[in-house]
């Protein structure tokens, strides 16, 4: 089976850099994502990590230790409209490249 | 850029009848999904859908549960005898496009309230 873990809820200031950790347990991991999703709103994409490293996209940024099973979710200048949920997920290689998705991180901003 | 696109956005039934949840996936994508997620609950995998056919389905997509692409852009979710506890949105989601890599995008959702 497989296992994401995730702290169940972040707060910081507005103007702040805040990290989202996540840990997994899969076999034939393939990816690490990482989705946003505002109350009653869909998942949105935010980043994608296949290898180790840092991918940056703009406020976002994403890191992947394979070796750790560990990955983090980077989120700078924080504004007001970032409270939301963050969800990590995994796919993995022997499957429809579907995600499984962690419980979630619910990210309040503080003015 | 394009989108899922998913209809209805709310629908409410009687417990016991039959729904049907309607999505355009994106043209160029190859892999369609449905996921579901229960009120204040994590999003769950119920079904993927590849080259005409299921490829993939969790627990929760059991007998009561069926896809289908009926055309070249519909994507379809049928409950066939709804109970309480399907009451949650329901996601679609595609992926696996030309230019998409492994990214899966997913539709607003369809907010399933069964009575």
């Amino acid at each position: 089976g497989q296992s994401l873990e995730q702290p169940s809820e972040v707060t910081a200031v507005e103007g702040a850099i805040v990290q989202i950790n996540c840990t997994y347990q899969t076999s034939g991991f393939y990816g690490l994502s990482w989705y946003q999703q505002h109350d009653g709103g869909a998942p949105t994409f935010l980043s994608y990590n296949a290898l180790d490293g840092l991918e940056e996209t703009g406020r976002f940024s994403s890191f992947l230790s394979r070796s750790d099973s560990y990955g983090y979710l980077l989120l700078q200048e924080l504004q007001m409209k970032d409270s939301a949920s963050y969800f990590c997920a995994v796919s993995r290689m022997d499957s429809s490249y579907k995600l499984i998705f962690g419980s979630g991180t619910r990210l309040l901003v503080r003015p | 850029e394009p989108e899922v696109t998913q209809t209805p956005s709310h629908q409410v039934t009687q417990m016991g009848q039959e729904v049907i949840l309607r999505c355009v996936p994106i043209s160029n994508h190859l892999y369609f999904y449905w996921y579901r997620q229960i009120l204040g609950q994590k999003v769950e995998f119920l079904v993927s859908f590849y080259n005409n056919e299921i490829s993939e389905k969790s627990e929760i997509f059991d007998d009561q549960f069926s896809v289908e692409r009926p055309d070249g852009s519909n994507f379809t979710l049928k409950i066939r005898s709804t109970k309480l506890e399907d009451s949650a949105m329901y996601f679609c989601a595609s992926g696996g496009g030309v230019n998409s890599g492994n990214t899966i995008y997913f539709g607003e959702g369809s907010w399933l309230t069964v009575v």
